[in-house]
């Protein structure tokens, strides 16, 4: 079984770098896509970016600007940067396993294994 | 486009069936998956592909396209199905990960 875990500071203060690893255990962390998401307070899920296992990265274009996703192949991790962050980056980060791939019947895209979510607060 | 719509809020009653539906135009090519949020937990895979379920997600919830529209079918809904439910698929692009803005399902 599959299993997600993140881990990093709760706290973070305005203008800093949030900084958040994702273990994955139980499976390889090699052919598949892992994705950053976020949930600000009563809101809904907004994608920040995906990391191929080969390294390859992909952001949404509202924060490109500002994140940077990693992976240690090696330690079955990976990891993102969020840098110059705001209040309005107080949110619940999940990490997740994406599934993606074509066959006859068109594209499939989904998340398959989510980390249990960590709760990060800008505010000094 | 990259956005994806979703009703905000949808009631059921008992027993009868509820249809949730999400609009995009990436949905044309790229199948939507489909996610339940309940309060404090992270979200759960309900349906992906043509109408898939994960192993442990009852029979009574379906999924369908139809052009730019998916839709998630819960026939005779329980009171544990009240929830938030996420759509999501790749942009048309390919490229990027879009989701709908989650419709809160309320099972009266």
């Amino acid at each position: 079984q599959v299993q997600l875990q993140e881990s990093g500071p709760g706290l973070v203060k305005p203008s800093e770098t949030l900084s958040l690893t994702c273990t994955v255990s139980g499976g390889s962390i090699s052919s598949y896509y892992w994705s950053w998401i976020r949930q600000p307070p009563g809101k809904g899920l907004e994608w920040i970016g995906y990391i191929y296992y080969s390294g390859s990265t992909n952001y949404n274009p509202s924060l490109k600007s500002r994140v940077t996703i990693s992976v240690d192949t090696s330690k079955s991790q990976f990891s993102l940067r969020l840098s110059s962050v705001t209040a309005a980056d107080t949110a619940l980060y999940f990490c997740a396993r994406e599934m993606y791939y074509y066959d006859s019947s068109g594209y499939y895209s989904y998340y398959d294994y989510w980390g249990q979510g960590t709760l990060v607060t800008v505010s000094s | 486009s990259s956005e994806l719509t979703q009703d905000p809020a949808v009631s059921v009653a008992l027993g009868q069936t509820v249809r949730i539906t999400c609009q995009g135009d990436s949905l044309r090519s790229y199948y939507a998956s489909w996610y339940q949020q309940k309060p404090g937990q992270a979200p759960v895979l309900v349906i992906y592909g043509k109408n898939n379920r994960p192993s442990g997600i009852p029979d009574r919830i379906s999924g369908s396209r139809s052009g730019n529209t998916a839709s998630l079918t819960i026939t005779g809904p329980q009171a544990e199905d009240e929830a938030d439910y996420y759509c999501s698929s790749r942009d048309s692009s390919g490229n990027h990960v879009v989701f709908g803005g989650g419709t809160k399902l309320t099972v009266l």
